[in-house]
């Protein structure tokens, strides 16, 4: 069974510094590895996924993440934190198998606090 | 686009009454799922769709039932209500990649109470 860790709860990150959010992964074969973000209140906004090729993939809004296979990690990284980034964040894995729907596992979601 | 839509967005129930949680997607997505998310458990699904006419159960599906007659909607029905189902529900849809899921575009959400 495929599941996902986000060990932290909460990160907290003074404005303009960079950030961490955690991510480790464990899944049958290769993976497919997403980030989404939760703004209060509403639902569910995508970020970034990786499918193959480059270890660091870019996102939306300033955001990257590092694919680690030795690690089964996926960190999502942002070199300049903004206290508009302050949300909940989830790591998502499915694996990549060949024909059919995959399912998606995501992980408890960690709570981002820029501080101003 | 519209994007994912959902109704309603507030619901209070009580035990035992039935009720439909509406889902809509206007992208021609056939992937369709159903999540529900509670505090200190993220996201979990309940049920999901791969095209119009069928379905299959995802981690927590009893108490839940879904249909899917058309690629845009996918409704989500709950038969008896409990209070183990007050939750945040999210309806979900993404088109395929390579035959695992792309991205998938979120619904605002439906909070549940069943009292």
């Amino acid at each position: 069974a495929q599941s996902v860790a986000q060990p932290e709860d909460q990160v907290n990150v003074a404005e303009g510094n960079p950030l961490t959010v955690k991510c480790t992964y464990s899944v049958s074969g290769n993976p497919y590895l997403f980030w989404y973000v939760q703004y209060p209140n509403r639902g569910l906004q995508f970020l970034l996924k990786y499918i193959t090729g480059d270890n660091l993939v870019k996102g939306s809004y300033g955001f990257e993440a590092e694919f680690n296979k030795s690690q089964t990690s996926f960190h999502l990284k942002k070199p300049s934190a903004l206290v508009s980034d302050s949300a909940l964040y989830f790591c998502a894995v499915s694996p990549r198998n060949s024909g059919g729907y995959q399912k998606v596992t995501f992980g408890i979601g960690t709570k981002l606090q820029v501080i101003p | 686009n519209a994007g994912v839509t959902q109704t309603p967005k507030f619901q209070v129930l009580k035990t035992g009454q039935s009720m439909t949680l509406q889902c809509a997607q206007d992208m021609n997505h056939e992937y369709m799922s159903w999540y529900r998310q509670d505090p200190g458990m993220g996201l979990r699904l309940i049920h999901y769709s791969v095209g119009a006419g069928i379905t299959d159960q995802g981690e927590v599906p009893n108490g839940y039932n879904v249909s899917r007659s058309t690629t845009e909607d996918f409704p989500l029905r709950l038969l008896s209500a409990a209070p183990s189902q007050t939750s945040v529900y999210f309806c979900a849809s993404s088109y395929g990649l390579a035959g695992g899921p792309g991205e998938q575009f979120f619904g605002p959400g439906t909070r549940l109470t069943v009292l």
